[in-house]
């Protein structure tokens, strides 16, 4: 079943402009990822952001996380054409010797130049 | 270096018959996961390999579906009697080791698609 659920589905935003994703998951987590895929194919990854982190950087993106409210975001600053993709979140469960991501159903972003 | 591939990138088969879906994990990694994305479902979990073994099989939608990893390296999802709703992109990733903050390393996909 899926465990993050991310809002909004779709956001359309100009060129140079920011966008921020938002993800919303359900059980206690090991750490939350982000991803993005292209196309409906392979997904990459972006960043990972632990449990005891609050907040975290790579180049133009922001990942903050909330474990009290369960909560996270995703900003990208300065947003180009080509970042133009579907982004999920994911968090990892770690259960009876397993692990598993878990998939938010994702935010359709478009960056139109 | 080489990252996951998959093979093949696409197959239409006809309802009913058997498919076999392959992974090539990343050199080193001792985790692997096949996980499938539908329209109506999004990505779901499906199987997670440590090692040879499979610890956890919980996602697979059927006793139709089974997969094996020899070597501890390539893998093999198997569909039998395909059904329509099987359709789907069957996407795998692998990871360094399990326990530790290792993100995903997924591959292209499987885009399958049965008629």
């Amino acid at each position: 079943s899926q465990q993050g659920e991310e809002d909004p589905q779709a956001l359309s935003i100009q060129e140079g402009e920011n966008a921020t994703m938002n993800c919303s998951y359900k059980t206690s987590i090991n750490n939350l990822q982000w991803y993005r895929q292209n196309s409906g194919r392979g997904l990459v990854h972006l960043i990972l952001i632990r449990s005891n982190e609050r907040e975290k950087h790579s180049g133009r993106l922001r990942v903050t996380l909330d474990t009290s409210k369960k909560s996270s975001s995703l900003l990208i600053t300065a947003s180009r054409a080509a970042d133009t993709a579907s982004y999920f979140c994911a968090t990892l469960i770690e259960q009876g010797g397993s692990e598993k991501l878990v998939f938010g159903k994702g935010t359709k972003l478009t960056v139109n130049p | 270096g080489a990252g996951v591939s998959q093979s093949p990138s696409n197959k239409v088969t006809e309802k009913g018959k058997d498919v076999e879906l392959r992974c090539d994990p990343i050199s080193g990694h001792t985790a692997l996961y096949w996980y499938r994305q539908s329209l109506g479902q999004g990505l779901e979990f499906l199987i997670y390999f440590q090692g040879n073994s499979a610890p956890d099989k919980s996602g697979l939608p059927s006793d139709r579906f089974s997969a094996e990893r020899t070597g501890g390296s390539v893998s093999t999802l198997t569909i039998q009697r395909t059904q329509q709703e099987d359709s789907a992109v069957y996407l795998c990733a692998s990871s360094f080791s399990r326990g530790g903050p290792y993100e995903q390393y997924f591959g292209p996909g499987t885009r399958l698609t049965v008629t």
